[in-house]
C-alpha cells in the first residue's frame, strides 16, 4: 500500500506543549509530505521531506524521516490553539496521486 | 492566486436527483484530483487527470459517478442518480507540473442526499 499510517489517532495537549505524531509506510518513496486539515476545510500542504533528507525545519515544524524504518515524525513545538486540526502524512512514490491515511487528530487546549 | 475553487460549497438534494460538482484548478497546474471524505472511509481518491486526460478512475465507486475535464480550467464530478450513501465532502485538488508533487486543495463541497 502507498498509504501512510498516522499514529496516534488522537492527541490532546496543553497550549505551549510540543506535539509529536508519527507516520509509517510500506513502499519506497521519493519524498514524504505532511498536510493539515482544519475542521470543515480542505487539506493544506505543510512540509515535504525528500528521501535523501533526514530532518527538515519550517517555523515551529520539524520533520524527520528514517527510510530504513519507513517512518517519519512531525513535531510541532510550542503548540497553539490554532494548531488544533487533523494531520496527515502522504508518502510520494512518484505515482503522482497521493494516498492519505486516517490522520492524527490534534487538540490543543488553551 | 485564488487557489482551487469549488462550487457549490453546500448541496442538499433528494435521492435520485442528479448532482454536479464543479472545480477550477489553480492556473498552470496540470494535475487535477477528486477526493471524497467521510467519517467512515476517510479521504478517498476518486479520479485524477493530467492535462485534461483521466489517468486513473479506479477509485470511482460506481457507474453512477462520472468526471470530466473539458479544459485546463474546469472539471466536473457528476452523480446520477444520487443516493444517501453519497453524502460526503468532496474535494478537488490540483498539482503543478514537475516535482515534487504537492497538492493544493479546494474548500470542498458538502453534499447531503436525503
Amino acid at each position: 500500500s502507498q498509504q501512510g499510517e498516522e499514529d496516534p489517532q488522537a492527541l490532546s495537549i496543553q497550549e505551549g506543549e510540543n506535539a509529536t505524531m508519527n507516520c509509517s509506510y510500506k513502499t519506497s518513496i521519493n519524498n514524504l509530505q505532511w498536510y493539515r486539515q482544519n475542521s470543515g476545510r480542505g487539506l493544506v500542504h505543510l512540509i515535504l521531506i525528500r528521501s535523501n533528507e533526514r530532518e527538515k525545519h519550517s517555523g515551529r515544524l520539524r520533520v524527520t524521516l528514517d527510510t530504513s524504518k519507513k517512518s517519519s515524525s512531525l513535531l510541532i513545538t510550542a503548540s497553539r490553539a490554532a494548531d488544533t486540526a487533523s494531520y496527515f502524512c502522504a508518502p510520494d512514490t512518484g505515482r503522482r496521486a497521493l494516498t492519505f491515511g486516517s490522520g492524527t487528530r490534534l487538540q490543543v487546549q488553551p | 492566486d485564488a487557489g482551487v475553487i469549488q462550487s457549490p460549497r453546500h448541496e442538499v438534494t433528494e435521492m435520485g436527483q442528479e448532482v454536479t460538482l464543479r472545480c477550477k484548478p489553480i492556473s498552470g497546474h496540470d494535475y487535477l484530483f477528486w477526493y471524497r471524505q467521510t467519517m467512515m472511509r476517510g479521504l478517498e481518491l476518486l479520479i485524477y487527470f493530467n492535462n485534461n486526460v483521466p489517468i486513473d478512475d479506479s477509485g470511482m465507486p460506481e457507474d453512477r459517478f462520472s468526471a470530466k475535464m473539458p479544459n485546463a480550467s474546469f472539471s466536473t464530478l457528476k452523480i446520477q442518480p444520487s443516493e444517501p450513501r453519497d453524502s460526503a465532502v468532496y474535494f478537488c485538488a490540483s498539482s503543478p507540473p514537475g516535482t515534487p508533487h504537492e497538492q493544493y486543495f479546494g474548500p470542498g463541497t458538502r453534499l447531503t442526499v436525503t
